[in-house]
């Protein structure tokens, strides 16, 4: 298993332009989530989805949008990107919204965005 | 806001040293507390995890105390070796919702 795999690795914005970065995983996972990480901050919940056509807002959404058309593909949209934008971003996937003991978020190896 | 307080930012220790890491939480429905290890240029990934009804867990070298009435917990690193350098992440969780919340972080470093 490839487990969580996201692309590109690094991309470099101009403000205002749009992107999306992809996240996959081969696990059969029906919860996946995308993070931002920033210096200080932690990782911050921007959006989740608890299976295939369901989608919901975390912490801060704004500015990003998502779909989940597959078990297997979460897309992170930026819509018009800005300098606050600038980040790590993180996807991860688990078995079940419904934790269960151990519970696991399998993380992706990470996007460095910087929007200029 | 924050519902999951870490302390502190950075840490360095010495090799063999015990490093400990703080944990605070204000909801008294998490009922799942995990911490992750982030080594650099890497995803975050499970070191170990807590429920409430118990006081301590330990997995090799690594030992969660955890203090229900204070609503804190925390990580403690035996015999730390240089490898065990980077970023602990501690989280809480609730099983009526379907995401964590993360602290802040905290930079281990072992110097040898």
């Amino acid at each position: 298993n490839a487990g969580v795999t996201q692309t590109p690795k690094f991309q470099v914005l101009k403000t205002g332009q749009s992107m999306t970065l992809q996240c996959a995983q081969d696990m059969n996972h029906e919860y996946m989530s995308w993070y931002r990480q920033d210096p200080g901050m932690g990782l911050r919940l921007i959006h989740y989805s608890v299976g295939a056509g369901i989608t919901d807002q975390g912490e801060v959404p704004n500015g990003y949008n998502v779909s989940r058309s597959t078990t297997e593909d979460f897309p992170l949209r930026l819509l018009s990107a800005a300098p606050s934008q600038t980040s790590v971003y993180f996807c991860a996937s688990s078995y079940s919204y419904l934790w269960d003991s151990p519970y696991e978020q399998y993380f992706g190896p990470g996007t460095r965005l910087t929007v200029t | 806001q924050q519902q999951v307080k870490q302390s502190p930012q950075s840490l360095i220790v010495q090799k063999g040293g015990i490093p400990i890491i703080n944990c605070a939480y204000e909801n008294t429905a998490f009922d799942y507390f995990p911490w992750y290890q982030q080594f650099p240029g890497k995803g975050p990934a499970l070191l170990i995890a807590i429920r409430p009804d118990v006081s301590e867990k330990k997995e090799g070298r690594f030992t969660i105390s955890f203090n229900k009435s204070a609503k804190q917990f925390s990580l403690h690193i035996m015999d730390s070796q240089p490898g065990d350098s980077a970023t602990y992440f501690c989280a809480a969780m609730y099983s009526s919702a379907s995401k964590i919340i993360f602290g802040s972080g905290t930079r281990l470093s072992i110097r040898p």
